[in-house]
């Protein structure tokens, strides 16, 4: 079975400022994809980033960047240029490839930007 | 296009009732997903089914059944809520051979 960690329940940061929040799993698998989900006050889950554990290069999306190292297990989210928007649980997940592709999530990080 | 919707949004129940979750979409996804989130904890799957008439159990489907007659709708039951229910419930759906899961806004459920 696949666990994954975040070990940092809250956090904050100063608007404009950068910010890294962690993830660590186990697993024995070699394919699979991890996520960043993000979880504002409404409750939606939005999907941020998303990286395939095959591909070296590390995932990007706008402000949102990945590090990705797959030997030690961990998956780092970057926030870039913060923004008050960007305050939210935010999730990261784990799903191994093949049928019914199930998503195993962390415990979250609460996510704070300060004005 | 709504996506994904989920009926009701908030519901209470006593200890025994009985009630339905009803998640749609419109999206002709095969897969569809169950979760339940609870305090700090982050989502565990319930069921999920790979299409019409099939169903599987996730990682904590004890005391919820599930049906997938249709292929745009995924029906949560609880037949006797008990406390330990309350939560909030997620429902997902993907294409087959993508990974990109799609959520519904939730449904809150209090279970008295």
């Amino acid at each position: 079975a696949q666990t994954v960690t975040q070990s940092q329940p809250e956090m904050s940061v100063q608007e404009a400022e950068t910010v890294t929040l962690s993830c660590t799993y186990d697993t024995s698998e070699s394919n699979y994809y991890l996520f960043w989900y993000k979880q504002p006050p409404s409750r939606q889950m939005i999907l941020v980033i998303r990286q395939e554990a095959y591909k070296q290069q590390n995932a990007t999306e706008n402000r949102f960047s990945v590090n990705f190292q797959k030997a030690a297990k961990s998956f780092s989210l970057k926030i870039s240029d913060s923004q008050l928007g960007d305050t939210a649980m935010y999730f990261c997940a784990f799903m191994k490839t093949g049928s019914a592709r199930q998503l195993t999530f962390g415990s979250g990080t609460q996510l704070t930007v300060l004005p | 296009n709504a996506g994904v919707t989920q009926t009701p949004k908030f519901r209470v129940l006593k200890t025994g009732q009985s009630m339905t979750l009803l998640c749609a979409q419109d999206m002709n996804h095969e897969y569809m997903y169950w979760y339940r989130q609870d305090p700090g904890m982050g989502l565990r799957l319930i069921h999920y089914s790979v299409g019409e008439g099939t169903t599987a159990k996730g990682e904590v489907p004890d005391g919820y059944n599930v049906s997938r007659l249709k292929k745009q709708n995924f029906l949560l039951g609880l037949e006797s809520a008990a406390p330990s229910q309350t939560s909030v419930y997620f429902c997902a759906s993907s294409r087959s051979g993508q990974e990109t899961q799609y959520f519904g806004p939730g449904t809150r459920l209090l279970v008295l």
